[in-house]
């Protein structure tokens, strides 16, 4: 089982440029998050999918949409990057809010 | 909004010595607290968690105790050792919305 997985590792965008971080997991997980990391302030939940079909704003959900594709695939779209964007982007997954979250490798991205 | 506060920031301790990160939440209705563990360049990973009809769990050398009322919980390392250094994340579930919030971490530095 690869458990939860990212694509891209890294990703280096201009300002202004549009782009789509992909999440996958075979855990069978009911929910799936997207968080981003920065310096000092955690990890803070830009959007989630309690279950397939539903996605929630998190914390900070400006200038970031989501699809929950399948109950396998979600998906983190930046529509207009811009350097506040430049974080490192977590995938998680758990099979409820009280149950252990696993997390994605990672994506790191750089908004020029 | 809900938050959760956590410290200290850093914390450095001799191999041997014990560790202990505090973490305050402000959403009575939290039931679920988790600790994870963040090695550089790794994604997080859950260490032990705690639910708010226990006080007190423990796991070999890492203990966590809750205190309801006070609405704080904290971990304990007992016995530190360099491979224990990283950086350490709280987190309280958020009742009704499927999600947590994280502390913003602790870096802890074992010293051999």
């Amino acid at each position: 089982n690869a458990g939860v997985t990212q694509t891209p590792k890294f990703q280096v965008l201009k300002t202004g440029q549009s782009m789509t971080l992909q999440c996958a997991q075979d855990m069978n997980h009911n929910s799936m998050y997207w968080y981003r990391q920065d310096p000092g302030m955690g990890l803070r939940l830009i959007y989630y999918s309690a279950s397939e079909g539903t996605t929630d704003k998190g914390e900070v959900p400006n200038g970031y949409n989501v699809s929950r594709l399948n109950k396998r695939e979600f998906s983190l779209r930046l529509e207009s990057a811009a350097p506040s964007q430049t974080s490192v982007y977590f995938c998680a997954g758990s099979t409820g809010v009280t149950d252990t979250q696993y997390f994605g490798p990672g994506t790191r991205l750089t908004v020029l | 909004g809900e938050n959760v506060e956590q410290h200290p920031s850093t914390l450095s301790v001799q191999e041997g010595d014990s560790a202990v990160i505090k973490c305050t939440y402000s959403d009575s209705a939290s039931n679920y607290f988790p600790w994870y563990k963040q090695e550089l360049g790794k994604r997080p990973q859950l260490i032990i968690d705690i639910r708010s009809n226990v006080g007190e769990k423990k796991d070999q050398r890492i203990a966590v105790t809750l205190n309801k009322t006070a609405k704080h919980f904290s971990l304990h390392i007992t016995e530190t050792q360099p491979e224990d250094s990283a950086v350490y994340f709280c987190a309280a579930s958020i009742l009704g919305g499927n999600k947590l919030v994280f502390g913003a971490g602790t870096i802890l530095r074992v010293k051999s």
